[in-house]
């Protein structure tokens, strides 16, 4: 069975702190992993990696994949209020199917 | 840019009512979905059209009927709501067979009492 399990499921840190979210996934025909981001509505858009090893950045945000552990970890440093959301990673087969993690929940203290 | 639109944004039905929740894309992708999420759950796909004239079921898809009524548009379902069907619903869309995300509606939040 195709999963994706996102740890931790939630997270409370404070401003400045730096987080690393975890995504594990077990899909086959893998093409690529995805994270968005999800406040109040539609989850946005922030990475897709499909190689191993190479990192996204993206401000204070980067991401990496490890096709041969099969798992890939969002960083975000210097956190700040706003980052607090929902993060979300997916996985797309080449079929493209989707499959999604529970989230991790991140809340920033001020 | 409207991007995907979800009508209704908000809706309350009795048990047994039935709906159709309604999603609209304008940037020309072939493939649509349909999730629910829940809390603690994630999203979980409910079906998905990967291209115009089909539909395939996806995790959970009992209790719900979609329409791919054209590139555009697809429906969903509810045919007989019942309260474990309260839920969001988000509908996406993107481009079959290419390496592009999903871009996704506001949601439709449906209480069912």
């Amino acid at each position: 069975e195709d999963k994706v399990v996102q740890s931790p499921l939630s997270l409370v840190v404070h401003e400045g702190d730096t987080v690393t979210l975890n995504c594990s996934y077990e899909v086959t025909n893998f093409r690529s992993l995805l994270w968005y981001k999800q406040e109040k509505k539609a989850p946005t858009f922030l990475f897709m990696l499909t190689s191993s090893g190479i990192e996204k950045k993206s401000g204070r945000l980067s991401s990496i994949l490890d096709k041969k552990e099969l798992f890939s970890i969002l960083n975000i440093t210097a956190t700040q209020t706003g980052d607090s959301a929902i993060y979300l990673c997916a996985v797309v087969n080449t079929g493209n199917q989707f499959y999604f993690g529970t989230g991790t929940s991140l809340t920033v203290i001020p | 840019n409207a991007g995907v639109t979800q009508t209704p944004k908000f809706q309350v039905l009795k048990t047994g009512q039935s709906m159709t929740l309604q999603c609209a894309q304008d940037m020309n992708h072939n493939s649509m979905y349909w999730y629910r999420q829940d809390p603690g759950m994630g999203l979980r796909l409910i079906y998905y059209s990967a291209s115009e004239g089909t539909t395939d079921k996806g995790e959970v898809p009992n209790g719900y009927n979609v329409s791919r009524l054209n590139k555009r548009e697809f429906s969903l379902r509810l045919e007989s709501a019942a309260p474990s069907q309260t839920s969001v619903y988000f509908c996406a869309s993107s481009i079959m067979g290419s390496n592009q995300p999903q871009h996704f509606g506001d949601g439709t939040r449906l209480s069912i009492l």
